[in-house]
């Protein structure tokens, strides 16, 4: 079966660097793609999402890439904070005519530390 | 607005014995989702459901049930715990294809 997964599983990085989490993905038929922030005994929580008629879509300190041509997915955190210390997980949805709602496929997650 | 709220937060079964994990959600989203995370790995998806009255089987559905008689609550029973269904278990909710919002999740012990 296609799923969603990512290269790295843990990623460290200094206070203050910029941190690049990437996620490759399997279905072409996926057309919206979510990253979540999960820390520790908390459930997952939103940080952005990007649709596949987009190459690139920015937040507040994070930036999230789509390149369909290699199916790729990446999480880019400027200024990373001791804060930003969680796993990150890569979600894909694929919208089969509405029937598809709430059927996301999470990828197995990359813990990244940010050390002070 | 409370958001997702998943009771109990925590819970210890014996093999075989049935209990519901309650899910909840004030936000009047129509689509609902259970999921189950096993330590290391990413959420899979157990039932989920597009509206009250609709349910459907995701990806790892065996031992477990759903319902959605109202808008607001989708509850996950389990009707013979085995040891394997020891998981963390996380409920969704979303008003449509954006916003997934989850709640703090259950964590369930099978001995």
């Amino acid at each position: 079966g296609e799923s969603v997964g990512l290269h790295l599983p843990t990623l460290s990085v200094q206070e203050g660097d910029n941190s690049i989490i990437n996620c490759a993905y399997s279905n072409s038929a996926s057309d919206y793609f979510i990253w979540y922030k999960q820390e520790s005994g908390k459930g997952p929580q939103f940080i952005i999402d990007i649709r596949s008629n987009m190459d690139k879509r920015q937040g507040q300190r994070v930036t999230v890439l789509l390149n369909k041509t290699v199916k790729h997915l990446s999480l880019q955190i400027a200024a990373t904070q001791p804060g930003d210390s969680a796993v990150y997980f890569c979600a894909e949805n694929m919208n089969a005519g509405g029937t598809s709602y709430g059927k996301l496929t999470f990828g197995q997650g990359t813990i990244l530390t940010v050390h002070p | 607005n409370a958001g997702v709220t998943q009771t109990p937060k925590f819970q210890v079964l014996k093999t075989g014995q049935s209990m519901t994990l309650q899910c909840a959600q004030d936000m009047n989203h129509e689509y609902m989702s259970w999921y189950r995370q096993d330590p290391g790995m990413g959420l899979r998806l157990i039932h989920y459901s597009v509206g009250a009255g609709i349910t459907d089987q995701g990806e790892v559905p065996n031992g477990y049930n759903v319902s959605r008689s109202t808008t607001e609550d989708f509850p996950l029973r389990l009707l013979s715990a085995a040891p394997s269904q020891t998981s963390v278990y996380f409920c969704a909710s979303s008003p449509d294809l954006d916003g997934y919002t989850f709640g703090s999740g259950t964590r369930l012990t099978v001995v």
